[in-house]
């Protein structure tokens, strides 16, 4: 059975610094998401990657994918309070065509000012 | 395009009665999912269904729950009879191929 195990899961930081969120999975795959998940909303898709050492970059979010490792990192580059939300990476755990995925706990970040 | 689109938004039912909770998905999107959140479990998929067909329900809590798709726009998920654990929010979402997966904005559903 596949897991994802984020964290940590409450992250509370302040404008201006940085921080990594980890995503570690229990079995070999190739596609990795990360969701952002407002109070009350649905979710929003933010990155996707589908290959190891991929790496993809939106405004002060970073995502990094290490397939050997099963291991995937979002990082926070200078928080702003618009960034608090719940983050999530989510696993694809089938082969070909579309699958299904198994997210992980979430990380709760809140960015104080 | 409009989204996923999921009704209604909010339910609240007693205990014993039957639930039925609606799905549209993003027009041309082939594959179709049903989620629940809790804050105890996460995020849980419930079933998956590709191009109508239903590929995999084994989260599917129990015989109480049961999906159908009857054609490519329309989805439902019922819950008979439900209980207060069934309470959560139930997530629709879609994708084409491949995720990323494009969510609906849920339903809550409060079971008394």
């Amino acid at each position: 059975e596949l897991k994802v195990e984020q964290n940590p899961l409450f992250l509370s930081m302040q404008e201006g610094k940085n921080y990594t969120i980890y995503c570690n999975y229990s079995t070999t795959s190739d596609r990795l998401y990360w969701y952002r998940q407002d109070p009350g909303k649905s979710l929003e898709s933010l990155f996707v990657l589908l290959s190891n050492g991929a790496v993809k970059q939106e405004g002060r979010l970073m995502a990094s994918l290490d397939t050997k490792a099963r291991l995937s990192t979002l990082h926070i580059t200078a928080a702003v309070h618009d960034l608090s939300a719940t983050y999530f990476c989510a696993v694809d755990m089938g082969k070909g065509g579309s699958e299904k995925l198994v997210f992980g706990k979430g990380t709760k970040l809140t960015v104080n000012p | 395009d409009a989204g996923v689109i999921q009704s209604p938004r909010h339910e609240v039912t007693e205990m014993g009665q039957e639930v039925t909770l609606r799905c549209k998905p993003i027009s041309g999107h082939n594959s179709l999912f049903w989620y629940r959140q809790t804050m105890m479990r996460g995020l849980e998929l419930l079933i998956y269904f590709n191009n109508n067909v239903p590929i995999d329900d084994s989260g599917m809590p129990e015989d109480r729950f049961s999906a159908k798709m009857p054609n490519a726009s329309f989805s439902t998920l019922k819950i008979q009879p439900s209980e207060p654990r069934d309470s959560a929010v139930y997530f629709c979402a879609s994708s084409f191929v491949l995720p990323p997966l494009h969510f609906g904005n849920g339903t809550r559903l409060t079971v008394t």
